[in-house]
């Protein structure tokens, strides 16, 4: 079955810090994505970046990068040099590309960065 | 702008009624649509994936008859919560998926049943 689970409730960084927001993910297909969102309180849904089973490289977007653990079935995100701005909830989801081809998401952690 | 146009944004209706949530995708044509229904300070939950022309298909434990999804066109999908009662209240949003890893999500619809 299909499964996200982020074990971190809660993170504090300091501003300028780096901090990396765990991931796991269960899934029997070979092909799927892997998702983060950030959802500000104002509830939209902020993508961020993804990563493809197949892909060899992890990705990156600006200061956000994905540790991606294909045989540990993790896929951690990792924030450089925080903002005040980066206080939200982020959110881990995956998508499997085969029958089912839903859209799952983890239980979220709500980073606080303080200044 | 936004891609994944919802609405309303906000709505409140009485006890027993029905409202309706649209979720429209702009400039693209999408093949798949997902209905998802967020408690405060909790995830999203997947409520049901939308395919145009076809039945929704609905996760366990969402009750088709109370939460009808229609996706008549490749641009738009609807959510109607039939009956409402104050325990419906949620956050609802779409998401719009245009190709396997394309997604994007409406602006969410926060439903207040009084």
């Amino acid at each position: 079955a299909q499964k996200i689970t982020q074990t971190q409730p809660g993170m504090f960084v300091q501003e300028k810090e780096a901090v990396t927001l765990d991931c796991t993910y269960d899934t029997s297909d070979q092909s799927y994505g892997l998702f983060w969102y950030k959802q500000p309180s104002s509830g939209e849904m902020i993508f961020l970046i993804y990563q493809g089973s197949y892909d060899e490289q992890n990705a990156t977007e600006g200061r956000y990068s994905l540790n991606f653990q294909k045989a540990r079935k993790s896929a951690n995100l990792v924030i450089s040099a925080s903002q005040l701005g980066d206080s939200a909830m982020y959110f881990c989801a995956m998508r499997e590309f085969g029958a089912t081809n839903k859209l799952i998401f983890g239980t979220g952690t709500l980073l606080a960065v303080q200044p | 702008g936004a891609v994944v146009s919802q609405h309303p944004s906000r709505v409140i209706c009485k006890s027993g009624t029905s409202v309706k949530i649209e979720c429209r995708s702009l400039d693209f044509q999408a093949t798949t649509m997902f209905w998802y229904r967020q408690f405060p300070k909790q995830s999203l939950m997947l409520m049901a994936t939308s395919n145009e022309g076809s039945k929704a298909t609905y996760e366990q434990g969402v009750e088709k008859d109370k939460f009808l999804i229609n996706h008549a066109s490749l641009t738009l999908s609807t959510l109607t919560v039939t009956s409402a009662h104050p325990e419906d209240s949620s956050f609802y949003i779409c998401s719009a998926s245009l190709l396997g890893n394309t997604i994007y999500f409406g602006e969410g619809s926060w439903l207040t049943v009084v």
